[in-house]
């Protein structure tokens, strides 16, 4: 199994492009979630999916979108990207059912000029 | 806002020594978790603690857990120069519909050869 994947690794946009950042899992799971990382902020929700089907806002969804486009992915778009938007990207995934951990992606650094 | 908060920021120690990292939390939790994140790469699982335990061990690691007072303690004992990551508490207050992991900020420990 491969676990959580992300793509790309690494990007560099200029103010006011798009990008989607694709996530997959193949563990089955149900619920997925998008992170940022910043440095001495730690990890931050953007958006989370709970079940295939729903989507929901996390601490910082300003300038993001999301699709679960299945059960297996999970994308988030920047529609008009800003400096503010620089950051390391994780997906992570996670059994529905509580006390089941998340499992990470290794991350999309994306770097906006 | 973060529900974890780890304490120390940053931690340095020689090889053989233990580490002991803290994480205080505001809300009542279903669990608790621990991760490691190597630099550069995504958060690693760790250990698991539910919130009617108040001792857990894996391998060379010891998780408590104090309900009454909001917090746990992380103990690596000794230490390896693979050790070296930053590490974050995450608290689990899974209920209903909201399937969210809380993380703090990290404590980031070097153990030196």
């Amino acid at each position: 199994n491969a676990g959580v994947t992300q793509t790309p690794k690494f990007q560099v946009l200029k103010t006011g492009q798009s990008m989607t950042l694709q996530c997959a899992q193949d563990m089955n799971h149900n619920s997925m979630y998008w992170y940022r990382q910043d440095p001495g902020m730690g990890l931050r929700l953007i958006y989370y999916s709970a079940s295939e089907g729903t989507t929901d806002k996390g601490e910082v969804p300003n300038g993001y979108n999301v699709s679960r486009l299945n059960k297996r992915e999970f994308s988030l778009r920047l529609e008009s990207a800003a400096p503010s938007q620089t950051s390391v990207y994780f997906c992570a995934s996670r059994l529905i059912s509580i006390g089941y951990e998340q499992y990470f992606g290794p991350g999309t650094r994306l770097t906006v000029t | 806002s973060q529900q974890g908060e780890e304490d120390p920021q940053a931690l340095s120690i020689q090889e053989g020594e233990n580490a002991t990292m803290n994480c205080s939390y505001k809300t009542s939790i279903n669990n608790l978790q621990w991760y490691r994140q190597n630099s550069g790469r995504g958060l690693v699982h760790l250990i698991l603690i539910r919130s009617n335990e108040r001792e857990k061990h894996s391998g060379r690691l010891r998780v408590t857990l104090d309900t009454s007072k909001k917090s746990s303690s992380l103990l690596i004992t000794a230490s390896r120069a693979a050790d070296t990551a930053s590490y974050f508490c995450a608290t689990d207050n899974s209920g209903g519909s909201n399937y969210k992991l809380t993380f703090g900020k990290g404590t980031l420990l070097t153990v030196n050869p």
